[in-house]
C-alpha cells in the first residue's frame, strides 16, 4: 500500500460547480498535511496547509480526518484556472520529508 | 523577492554521459531539498542538506547519484553514467529552516536521457 493515495481522475466538471476530492495515508502518527497545485509541466505550488479544524481560504476548504486518515480539498464555484494537478503531500512524524501523492487531475470545463 | 532557480531547464544527454544539474535557492533559506518527479506520479525525494552537510541522502537511488552544497546555498546534483531510467524532472526546493517549515520550488530541469 502506497504511504499516500489519491485517485488519479481526471475529474471533469463544469465550470461553476463544487468538486471535492480526497487523499488518504497510512501512517497514523503524520503531523503536517498540504495540498499542492501543479500546472502542466510547472513546479508544484502550495496551495494551503491543512488543520486538525479543518481551514477555508475563499472558495477552497481542507479537512483532515484523523481518524479515517484521510484529508480533502473541496473547491466551490470552479473556474477554469483551476483546472490543474492537485497533490496531497504528508509529513510523517515531526521530520522534514514530505511524501506526496501522485495527485488528482481536474478538468474544468466551460 | 528572487525564488528558486534550476538550470539548465532542459538537458539531453545520451545514455552513459555525466550531468550536473544546478540549484540557487531563496536567498536565506537553509534548508535545500532534491526531488525527482516522473510523469503521472509525485515527486520523490532524494536528498535534503540543512546548510552545508546532506542531512538525508536516503533517496538517492544508487552511487551514481551525488549532491553538494558546500557554501550552503548553491546545490548541485551529479548523476554518473546515466540511463534511461533517469529520465524525469528534478524539482529542487527550499525553505527557512529544516521541518515542517513551508518548501518553495523551482520551475526543475527536465532531464531526458537518449
Amino acid at each position: 500500500r502506497k504511504e499516500v493515495e489519491q485517485d488519479p481522475g481526471p475529474f471533469n466538471v463544469p465550470e461553476g460547480a463544487t468538486v471535492a476530492f480526497n487523499c488518504t495515508y497510512s501512517n497514523s502518527a503524520s503531523q503536517s498535511f498540504f495540498w499542492y497545485r501543479q500546472d502542466c509541466r510547472k513546479e508544484p505550488k502550495l496551495l494551503m496547509s491543512v488543520y486538525s479544524s479543518g481551514n477555508e481560504d475563499g472558495r477552497f476548504t481542507a479537512q483532515l480526518n484523523r481518524a479515517s486518515q484521510y484529508i480533502s480539498l473541496l473547491i466551490r464555484d470552479s473556474k477554469l484556472s483551476d483546472s490543474a494537478t492537485y497533490l496531497c503531500v504528508v509529513i510523517p512524524d515531526s521530520n522534514y520529508q514530505l511524501i506526496w501523492g501522485a495527485g488528482t487531475k481536474l478538468i474544468i470545463k466551460p | 523577492g528572487a525564488g528558486v532557480s534550476q538550470t539548465p531547464s532542459n538537458k539531453v544527454t545520451e545514455k552513459g554521459k555525466y550531468v550536473e544539474l544546478r540549484c540557487d535557492p531563496i536567498s536565506g533559506h537553509t534548508a535545500l531539498y532534491w526531488y525527482r518527479q516522473s510523469l503521472g506520479q509525485g515527486p520523490e525525494f532524494l536528498i535534503y542538506f540543512q546548510g552545508t552537510g546532506a542531512a538525508d541522502d536516503s533517496g538517492l537511488p544508487n552511487d551514481r547519484f551525488f549532491a553538494v552544497r558546500p557554501e550552503g546555498s548553491v546545490s548541485t546534483l551529479k548523476i554518473q553514467r546515466t540511463e534511461r531510467g533517469d529520465s524525469a524532472v528534478y524539482l529542487c526546493a527550499s525553505s527557512l529552516w529544516a521541518g515542517t517549515d513551508t518548501q518553495y520550488f523551482g520551475p526543475g530541469t527536465r532531464l531526458t536521457v537518449l
